[in-house]
């Protein structure tokens, strides 16, 4: 199946700097990525839909301004979490479409991403 | 309330069936998805099933939707330690599939 790959693994950062997080389609072009946030015993929640060449779109709440996503190319996708602040920790993932694949609503998940500000 | 709901937890001994629930309240869902995450991995797709289905089996996998009721459930047939795993019920409810996760079912299978 499709490889979506995401860097860092982990990451540890101080209160007010700004953390970047790559989604990458390893074997696959796409169009589509999206950024989930999970926390501890709870469901992934979608933060925006990311979309090669064009602004990404933010499910209501979160705030586009903080969570910057860039889509520069088919087979990247960047997170920047700015001014991190410890409510901010948590666990990111990204997924993305295969425009290849049978079924056009199957995502492929990355890794996921640890973020934890101090 | 959550969108979608699973019970957190579920122990089951190797070789026994597994049975996973999952409610969810839009009724509009028209794909419904089986992920698993295992430890440091991705959530990968188990299988799927259109909501105009009631039944659909994928070798150890048989999943049910009952549509009324808004209860989809997976079977694990015959449960090996290597399905020790969490377990997530997701839907789509437009064309652009974007997914309503559950919180996801801790199954542990002991010896």
């Amino acid at each position: 199946g499709a490889v979506v790959s995401q860097h860092p693994s982990w990451v540890i950062c101080k209160s007010g700097t700004s953390v970047k997080i790559e989604c990458r389609s390893l074997d696959f072009q796409a169009t589509t990525m999206f950024w989930y946030r999970q926390f501890p015993k709870q469901s992934l929640m979608l933060m925006a839909t990311s979309n090669e060449g064009s602004k990404a779109t933010y499910e209501q709440g979160v705030e586009k301004d903080k969570f910057l996503i860039n889509h520069a190319s088919l087979t990247l996708s960047t997170l920047t979490v700015t001014s991190a602040h410890p409510e901010d920790s948590s666990f990111y993932i990204c997924s993305a479409r295969d425009p290849g694949t049978s079924n056009i609503h199957e995502q492929f998940f990355g890794p996921g991403t640890r973020l934890t500000v101090l | 309330g959550e969108d979608v709901e699973q019970s957190l937890f579920l122990s089951v001994r190797e070789g026994d069936s597994s049975v996973i629930n999952c409610t969810y309240t839009d009724s509009s869902s028209t794909y419904l998805y089986w992920y698993k995450q295992e430890p440091g991995a991705g959530l990968q797709l188990l299988t799927y099933i259109f909501s105009n289905m009631d039944m659909k089996q994928d070798q150890r996998l048989t999943v049910l939707l009952n549509k009324k009721d808004k209860h989809l459930s997976l079977r694990i047939a015959d449960t090996q330690t290597g399905d020790s795993a969490i377990y997530f019920c997701a839907h789509a409810t437009d064309s652009w599939g974007k997914l309503q996760f559950g919180a996801g079912t801790q199954v542990v299978v002991t010896p």
